[in-house]
């Protein structure tokens, strides 16, 4: 059990470019969550994934975010067209399929956008 | 949604004291976790508890769900229990969690 696993680390992008990154969950954990957190504030649930399947999105995802999760292994979050109000940290989680198991966090990848 | 209130924002202590932290929620709820985010930002879970009491070390938790509360209780405390304490709730069966603000705790040696 490596945990969860986010790349990169750190990304600072100019405003309008696209980005994406990526999670790679605990290998037995078949739910996978992405969450974004701002100075100051508690992380905020973006999207769910049970398996391959997308099954809750948050209405802070605008039409400018989309998450895949191919396979049901590692996940991709990519922001298009990049805001400065997109400067946040993003926080992947994953857990198991035991009903309400308890959330494992990533890292996080922090983006900067100028 | 669900509001998550948790008090104090802030605390300070010396080493080897103890304290509480307290999280409100506005409804009732079906998953209570609590989590230490470190200096460096890494996110830790400390507690799966919807309700009853769990202790592991120096850490205890204890959820009154029909009072719409739950305690963090940290004995003996380090320098490293340093950082950002939150609660969150989850109502439903929709997993998402709703985080509360945290309480920032220093721990001074």
């Amino acid at each position: 059990d490596t945990g969860v696993s986010q790349d990169p680390r750190h990304k600072i992008t100019k405003r309008g470019q696209n980005v994406t990154f990526r999670c790679d969950p605990i290998s037995e954990h078949n739910r996978l969550y992405w969450y974004r957190q701002t100075l100051g504030q508690g992380p905020e649930f973006l999207t769910y994934f049970q398996n391959e399947a997308q099954l809750e999105k948050s209405r802070l995802l605008s039409d400018r975010f989309s998450a895949e999760r191919p396979k049901g292994s590692f996940s991709t979050l990519e922001i298009q067209r990049t805001e400065q109000g997109d400067s946040a940290m993003y926080l992947c989680a994953s857990s198991s399929q035991g009903a309400r198991s308890p959330l494992h966090f990533g890292n996080g990848t922090r983006l900067t956008v100028t | 949604g669900i509001q998550v209130e948790q008090s104090p924002p802030d605390l300070i202590l010396q080493e080897g004291a103890n304290s509480t932290l307290r999280c409100n929620f506005s409804d009732s709820v079906n998953n209570l976790q609590w989590f230490h985010q470190n200096p460096w930002g890494q996110l830790i879970n400390l507690f799966y508890i919807p309700s009853g009491t769990k202790l592991n070390g120096r850490l205890s938790a204890t959820t009154v769900a029909t009072e719409r509360y739950s305690l963090l209780y940290i004995s003996s405390s380090q320098t490293t229990d340093s950082g950002v304490y939150f609660c969150a709730v989850e109502r439903g069966s929709n997993y998402k969690l709703t985080f509360g603000k945290g309480t920032l705790l220093t721990v001074n040696p």
